[in-house]
């Protein structure tokens, strides 16, 4: 298996624009993990999907960031508009549903808001 | 609620010696799962190593090995004959076993130990 693959892996764009995030998580694995990670605020979970459904969106900052998990090998995060305080890497990690063997993380996508 | 601390922002071992990470938790949970988790500047998260907690035995992975004390809920790493490879952040976790609902559980992460590693 390749993993969670990520993509973009940068992300450079103007405040007010669009930006979506995508992930694919491992197959066969049915909980979908979106984290957001700076130097001030560490580790923050924003959202997860158990079975394509959204189970705990409590951290999603505010309305600007949307998330989507159409089918169980794809999901996107999504921030519209974009404000330089947005600026982080985001991580997708995905789960079997046996709590035991964690997450798998993919690569992250670095994102710049100028 | 869960929660995890890693009192130590920062730590520096010298290569070819041992260094210890510290993390406790607070649970009420009787059935959990910890965890380490190695991020290097590469930024990928990689599993280190992972405890049930219903074993009283120790989990080790190579150079790597934890001290689990359910009772005083601590969960140190040990990173024996560390290499310059093994600079990293670390971040401990712990996810709660009984999924009530249907849904996974989330990982709590700590908010990490910063290793450098001197040659």
């Amino acid at each position: 298996d390749a993993g969670v693959i990520q993509s973009p892996r940068h992300e450079v764009t103007e405040m007010g624009q669009e930006v979506t995030l995508r992930c694919k998580p491992i197959s066969g694995h049915n909980s979908l993990f979106w984290y957001r990670q700076t130097m001030m605020r560490g580790l923050e979970l924003l959202i997860y999907f158990n079975n394509n459904v959204p189970i705990d969106d409590s951290g999603m900052p505010e309305d600007r960031f949307s998330a989507k998990m159409p089918n169980a090998s794809f999901s996107t995060l999504k921030i519209q508009p974009s404000e330089p305080r947005d600026s982080a890497v985001y991580f997708c990690a995905s789960s079997p549903r046996a709590g035991f063997y964690g997450y798998t993380f993919g690569s992250g996508t670095r994102l710049t808001v100028v | 609620a869960q929660t995890v601390t890693q009192s130590q922002p920062e730590m520096s071992v010298q290569e070819a010696e041992t260094v210890t990470l510290s993390c406790t938790y607070d649970t009420s949970e009787s059935d959990y799962y910890l965890f380490w988790y190695k991020q290097p500047p590469s930024r990928q998260m990689i599993l280190v190593i992972r405890q049930e907690a219903y074993k009283q035995q120790n989990a080790t992975e190579n150079r790597f090995s934890v001290n689990f004390q359910k009772a005083a809920k601590s969960f140190s790493l040990k990173i024996s004959d560390s290499q310059l490879g093994d600079a990293a952040m670390y971040f401990c976790a712990y996810r709660r076993a009984t999924i009530y609902g249907g849904a996974t559980n989330k990982l709590i992460f700590g908010t990490g130990t910063l290793l450098a590693v001197q040659p």
